[in-house]
């Protein structure tokens, strides 16, 4: 089965502060996507990236980067100095290789707070 | 280009009741998908659908009834409301196997069910 495990709930950390956001997965699949979402206070589902399992090259996109190690099946999300507009809860996410459907499964998601 | 659009965006039944969440998009998507969300769960899925005339069962369909008789619509009906079901819904839809594999999601539509 597969599964999403985000083991921070949450997370609060002073602007301009790095912040790692942890994800740890499980599927049988050889090929496979994982993405991370981030939800702001207003409540919409915002995408920010997808990586293919054939793909372990590190992303940088800005102030955020992912990790993706395939041997510890880990994806995480680091944040590079931090920013209140940052304060969020962001979900990360998995699907088969195909993603028929649109069927993704969600970690529990980490609720991040960036004070000033 | 108005996205994946649901209503109603608030909602308020009694035990029991029926209701109908719509959800139409306008981006000739193949793939629609329901979500529910609740604290400390993330985003489980509800019911999906591969194209017009095929929908399926997710992880928590229990409740819930879906039908796709065209590309753009996908309503998620309760049929009898329970406390349980009170959660955010969330519809989304996305292109075939081919694309970049994002799901666009809707507003939000948060329901409490008495």
């Amino acid at each position: 089965a597969q599964k999403v495990t985000q083991a921070q709930t949450e997370i609060s950390v002073v602007e301009k502060e790095d912040v790692t956001l942890d994800c740890v997965y499980e599927t049988r699949d050889t090929t496979y996507y994982l993405f991370w979402y981030k939800q702001p206070p207003s409540g919409e589902l915002v995408f920010l990236i997808r990586r293919n399992s054939f793909d372990e090259q590190n992303e940088i996109s800005g102030r955020y980067s992912w990790n993706f190690q395939k041997s510890t099946s880990s994806f995480n999300f680091t944040i590079t100095a931090s920013q209140v507009v940052d304060s969020a809860v962001y979900f990360c996410a998995l699907s088969d290789f195909y993603n028929q459907g649109g069927k993704l499964i969600f970690g529990q998601g980490t609720e991040l707070s960036v004070k000033p | 280009n108005a996205g994946v659009t649901q209503t109603p965006k608030f909602q308020v039944l009694k035990t029991g009741q029926s209701m109908t969440l719509q959800c139409a998009q306008d981006m000739n998507h193949e793939y629609m998908s329901w979500y529910r969300q609740d604290p400390g769960m993330g985003l489980r899925l509800i019911h999906y659908s591969v194209g017009a005339g095929i929908t399926d069962q997710g992880e928590v369909p229990n409740g819930y009834n879906v039908s796709r008789s065209t590309t753009e619509d996908f309503p998620l009906r309760l049929l009898s409301a329970a406390p349980s079901q009170t959660s955010v819904y969330f519809c989304a839809s996305s292109l075939t196997k081919t694309n970049t594999g994002e799901l666009f999601f809707g507003e939000g539509s948060r329901l409490t069910v008495l």
